[in-house]
């Protein structure tokens, strides 16, 4: 079965500072990668997606991710992060003989504190 | 027009009682979904219905029942509610080929 690893918890980054938050996965194939983002007491907001080609996905909200098969990993990136951007941030994995019925797999999560 | 929408928002209710939490789609899409999310943020799948079919069920006890009237709805009842399923419940819903998938507000639910 596949996993995904959040290895932060918590990260803080001081407003206007660059954003990396790491997501591993360990699955056999190339799985769908996700990254979404969850404001305090809201639902989860898909903010960009992986399937196949380009490695490097632009998303919403000024938010990038890369693909990298090589280390398994699929990290969020964003240049200048902004108060609001301050939410948990979950990594999540579709695959699977099930397709898209199966569900996702999701990381821990990683909490995004913004300082001003 | 809100995509995936969910009620209650919050669910505050004893030991024992039976309740239930209601999910609609307005996507058109043919696979929704029931996630707990615990006191950890953990998300975890619950149910897959496909065009009201269960397509899966992951070890969740038998006290909790999907029910789909159709491919636009998911509804999940609770049967003799305890502690332990005091959590936030997300639907989502999502085209199931893809996994990409769309979630809902969310419902709290706190079992006294």
């Amino acid at each position: 079965a596949q996993s995904v690893t959040q290895p932060d918890i918590h990260i803080t980054v001081s407003e206007g500072a660059s954003l990396e938050l790491r997501c591993n996965y360990s699955y056999g194939a190339t799985p769908y990668l996700f990254w979404y983002v969850q404001s305090p007491g809201q639902g989860l907001q898909l903010l960009l997606k992986y399937f196949s080609g380009d490695t490097l996905v632009q998303g919403i909200k000024g938010f990038e991710a890369e693909f990298k098969r090589s280390q398994s990993s699929f990290n969020l990136r964003k240049p200048s992060v902004h108060w609001s951007d301050a939410a948990e941030y979950f990594c999540a994995v579709g695959a699977g003989s099930g397709g898209g019925a199966d569900g996702l797999t999701f990381g821990k999560g990683t909490h995004l504190i913004i300082q001003p | 027009d809100t995509a995936v929408s969910q009620t209650p928002k919050y669910l505050v209710t004893q030991m024992g009682n039976d309740k239930s939490i209601k999910c609609e789609q307005n996507l058109g899409h043919d696979t929704m979904y029931w996630y707990k999310q615990d006191s950890k943020k953990f998300l975890k799948i619950m149910f897959s219905y496909n065009n009201k079919e269960l397509i899966i069920n992951e070890t969740v006890p038998n006290r909790f029942s999907p029910k789909s009237p159709d491919k636009a709805h998911l509804n999940l009842h609770i049967n003799s509610l305890e502690l332990g399923d005091s959590a936030v419940y997300f639907c989502a819903s999502g085209l199931g080929t893809s996994y990409e998938q769309y979630f809902g507000p969310g419902t709290r639910l706190t079992v006294t």
